[in-house]
């Protein structure tokens, strides 16, 4: 079965530092892969995509960045965050072809200060 | 371009009520529907998804919704609440034409409410 893996669940961090956040998805192979950012009562962000290994696309621009350097392995990551760089940070990986569901990882609740 | 509305930022029902939560879509191909559920500090969980085949579709937990292309809606509903289902409820899109890659796109979500 697929399993999808994503750390840490919290991260406290000051304004300026980096940030890099990780996520793994066991038991498939050339998943499609996501990072969504959800902020209290405006649904789920879509910010990064990727449909392979160093194939990333950037939904929104910002302060973020992705990277996919194997197969079933994304990053998020930041050099310097910021304020509004708080959220909560879902993972998800989906199947090519269609018809098929999302599934989500645990999510990371992340609080610059 | 695809896109959901969902109707009510947040509904509230006594338990063993209807639950009636709305979502209508725009997708400019014949689209993949999806109900997700999310508790606190935590990942999204599907509940049920719309692929085409037959427009009632029934989930987990004794949800069930019902795709009416005429009405570019799918709302989902359980007919008796239950106190475990006190969450947020999102609604996504998926139409899988052309450049999408897959993309899925959310609702603004339904905290749903559920009194004693």
């Amino acid at each position: 079965s697929q399993t999808i893996h994503q750390w840490p669940a919290t991260l406290v961090q000051p304004v300026g530092s980096p940030l890099s956040l990780e996520c793994t998805v066991e038991g498939t192979s050339n998943p499609n892969l996501y990072w969504y950012r959800q902020a209290a009562g405006r649904g789920l962000q879509l910010l990064f995509y990727s449909i392979g290994i160093d194939q990333i696309s950037s939904e929104v621009p910002q302060n973020l960045s992705a990277s996919r350097p194997q197969d079933r392995q994304f990053i998020l990551s930041s050099k310097k965050l910021l304020l509004s760089d708080s959220g909560f940070y879902l993972c998800a990986w989906r199947r090519r072809g269609g018809n098929t569901e999302a599934f989500f990882g645990q999510g990371t609740r992340l609080t610059v200060v | 371009a695809q896109s959901v509305t969902q109707l009510g930022s947040h509904v509230s029902v006594s338990e063993g009520a209807l639950v009636l939560l709305r979502c209508n879509y725009s997708s400019s191909v014949p689209p993949y529907l999806f109900w997700y559920v999310q508790y606190p500090n935590q990942g999204l969980q599907l509940l049920l998804k719309y692929t085409s085949a037959a427009t009632l579709v029934k989930g987990i937990n004794g949800f069930e919704a019902e795709f009416k292309k005429s009405e570019t809606s799918f709302h989902l509903t359980k007919p008796s609440a239950h106190m475990s289902d006190a969450a947020e409820y999102f609604c996504a899109v998926s139409d899988d034409g052309g450049t999408s890659y897959g993309k899925l796109t959310f609702g603004q979500g339904t905290i749903l409410t559920v009194h004693p």
